[in-house]
């Protein structure tokens, strides 16, 4: 089965720091990769997913199916960045998303 | 458009008691699922179903039931509740599967005494 795992429940940077969120998953085949974000008092949406390749507010994620991670960066965090940041995994052939336990972010001023 | 809206925002059942918890999207969209967000647990699965009248389980299914009559409406019902099942639930729907960007509804408090 599918695991995704964050290790870090909890992460503080200062405003202009550089901040990765690490997510590991265990899968043997192809997955698709997403980072989803909760800002306060905000629906749980879609930040990136690692097909798109792209950056979204600055935040940018690269798949690395050697060390099976699929981290969160960003180069100079600001306060508006605080939020609960998800990783999530789905296999080729399912339905399903598997969500990791959530790094809460905090960005200090 | 609403978007994904869930009903109600906050409940407290005692152990025992059923209610259902609504959702529904008006997207059009082909899929919805139901999860529940536990500190330290991220999100779990409960149900989903792919299009009307087709629903699977997820990784936490006892003690819920879902039905998907029309493509809009994603009910869960909780059949005797629980303090295990205190937590918040979210619903939310994609265009085919959760592979295709997910939207979520602003999630119900559920508190089991």
């Amino acid at each position: 089965a599918q695991r995704v795992t964050q290790p870090e429940k909890l992460l503080s940077v200062f405003k202009g720091a550089p901040v990765e969120l690490k997510c590991n998953y265990s899968y043997s085949g192809s997955p698709e990769l997403f980072w989803y974000v909760q800002y306060s008092r905000q629906r749980l949406q879609l930040l990136l997913r690692h097909i798109s390749r792209e950056s979204i507010k600055g935040f940018t994620a690269d798949l690395n199916k050697g060390e099976t991670s699929f981290h969160l960066k960003k180069p100079f965090a600001q306060e508006e960045d605080s939020a609960m940041y998800y990783c999530a995994l789905i296999r080729s052939s399912a339905r399903q998303l598997t969500f990791g336990s959530g790094t809460q972010l905090t960005v200090l001023p | 458009n609403a978007g994904v809206t869930q009903t109600p925002k906050f409940q407290v059942l005692k152990t025992g008691q059923s209610m259902t918890l609504q959702c529904a999207q008006d997207m059009n969209h082909e899929y919805m699922s139901w999860y529940r967000q536990d500190p330290g647990m991220g999100l779990r699965l409960i149900h989903y179903s792919v299009g009307a009248g087709i629903t699977d389980q997820g990784e936490v299914p006892n003690g819920y039931n879902v039905s998907r009559s029309t493509t809009e409406d994603f009910p869960l019902r909780l059949l005797s509740a629980a303090p295990s099942q205190t937590s918040v639930y979210f619903c939310a729907s994609s265009l085919y599967n959760s592979g295709n960007e997910q939207f979520f509804g602003p999630g119900t408090r559920l508190t089991v005494l």
